[in-house]
């Protein structure tokens, strides 16, 4: 029973260009939503988070929109880099945090 | 330490014996979870502790894992008669815990590896 789904196992984009990485929930007690970044040998490390209550919130070069209607939220990146290629988790929290499948990411100089 | 430091970082075994990974949460966090990855998987649920509560475990794929955390602090994950399906990273993540909308560090992971 997945309750966290990146249907997406990897996305290609020119750098400069934005990447738009998809995220899905059944569960509707979800109430915080957050994107990790994870290199190769390494931990994920926290990127960007937004609460259930907001539908945007953004920092920097990423953007996540909350549609919760929907059951989806997106992170977007833009503009990318190839520093920005790596395996990207989206999690959501309610009592405890579940994560979904992950994208990688393939940013191209 | 500043961070979540796992260990050991890497460990190799024979198919049917017992492993133990061991986690150090960052200090005064509270909430400690663990997490696998398989090969070309996600990160997949395994158990969740929050401070003196009865751990959630289940994430567990069967009755030869199983995780205590003593004190409060440290957490030991053990694998028991292992199998190769078993081969995967191993992470654990510790939160302060408790007061929702919570930000996860996680450690840099035990590959394991059966043989």
């Amino acid at each position: 029973d997945q309750q966290v789904k990146q249907n997406s196992p990897s996305l290609s984009v020119q750098e400069g260009r934005i990447s738009i990485l998809n995220c899905d929930y059944t569960n509707s007690m979800f109430d915080y939503f957050l994107w990790y970044k994870k290199y190769p040998a390494e931990g994920p490390t926290f990127l960007i988070s937004i609460s259930s209550i907001k539908d945007k919130n953004e920092d920097g070069r990423f953007t996540v929109f909350l549609n919760k209607s929907a059951k989806h939220l997106s992170l977007h990146i833009v503009p990318s880099q190839p520093g920005d290629s790596a395996v990207y988790f989206c999690a959501a929290q309610g009592f405890k945090t579940i994560f979904g499948a992950g994208t990688r990411l393939f940013v191209k100089a | 330490g500043a961070g979540v430091s796992q260990s050991p970082s890497n460990k190799v075994t024979e198919k049917g014996k017992d492993v133990e990974l061991r986690c150090d949460p960052i200090s005064g966090h509270t909430a400690l979870y663990w997490y696998r990855q398989s090969l070309g998987q996600g990160l997949e649920f395994l158990i969740y502790f929050q401070g003196n509560s009865a751990p959630d475990k289940s994430g567990l794929p069967s009755d030869r894992f199983s995780a205590e955390r003593t004190g409060g602090s440290v957490s030991t994950l053990t694998i028991q008669r292992t199998q190769q399906e078993d081969s995967a990273v191993y992470l654990c993540a510790s939160s302060l815990g408790g007061q929702g909308y919570e930000k996860l560090f996680f450690g840099s992971g035990t590959q394991l590896s059966v043989l």
